[in-house]
């Protein structure tokens, strides 16, 4: 069955440009995660939903990063005013269960903020 | 704080010959735990987690686990390495702070080269 997409898969950015960064879960998942994972770092945390809701966000890292999940299923990560700290791999996963299930990663956004 | 620490930055065995990455956690209560591998440009692949039961864990690709709890590791493992196992290697555990959140968190990585 299909995987976890994400697009576009790499993304160029002049400092200052507003970007969306598009999810697509594995149909029928409930949770969905983003992750952000600088050069040679491991991911790390931004933000999680359960259905449509957003139940944690305390790992985006400014008030210039918003993610919406408004139908349960596609989710949007934004990111306004992009600085060049912001180039990274940006990570989507999803998960079928709310509790403790294996969290499936797309191939990732490869963001270049110049 | 909870946290994944993985010793090693790189790893490298010949082909057909065991190997062994490492993995350390720090958390409160039971742990769940992941690996996950990453070959350059994909998105990171499950391998194996262990959540409860025998301390040993089967997962994809002949790799397996063992989780010691005295040691607090989670050590991955494979009898006869393949040229294709070389990747990144990350070792995970779920975070049990922040009410429903299953956040993971990462260590920093292991890359792992398999010389033929």
């Amino acid at each position: 069955g299909a995987g976890v997409s994400q697009s576009p898969r790499y993304k160029v950015a002049k400092r200052g440009q507003d970007v969306a960064l598009r999810c697509d879960p594995i149909s029928g998942h409930v949770s969905l995660f983003w992750y952000q994972q600088a050069l040679g770092q491991g991911p790390e945390f931004l933000t999680y939903f359960q259905n449509e809701a957003q139940l944690d966000k305390s790992g985006l890292p400014s008030d210039r990063f918003f993610a919406e999940r408004p139908e349960g299923s596609v989710s949007t990560l934004k990111i306004q005013r992009t600085q060049q700290e912001d180039s990274a791999v940006y990570l989507c996963a999803s998960s079928l269960r709310t509790e403790g299930g294996t969290q499936y990663f797309g191939p990732g956004t490869r963001l270049l903020v110049l | 704080a909870q946290s994944v620490a993985q010793p090693e930055d790189q790893v490298n065995v010949a082909e057909g010959n065991p190997l062994t990455v490492k993995c350390t956690y720090s958390v409160s209560g039971n742990p769940y735990l992941f690996w996950y591998v990453q070959y350059p440009n994909r998105g990171l692949q499950f391998l194996l987690k262990y959540i409860t039961g025998d301390n040993l864990v089967k997962g994809s690709y002949g790799f397996e686990a063992e989780f010691n709890k005295s040691q607090t590791s989670f050590h991955l493992k494979k009898p006869s390495a393949l040229v294709s196992d070389s990747a990144l290697y990350f070792c995970a555990v779920r975070s049990l702070y922040g009410g429903a959140t299953n956040k993971l968190i990462f260590g920093t990585g292991t890359l792992l080269a398999v010389q033929p």
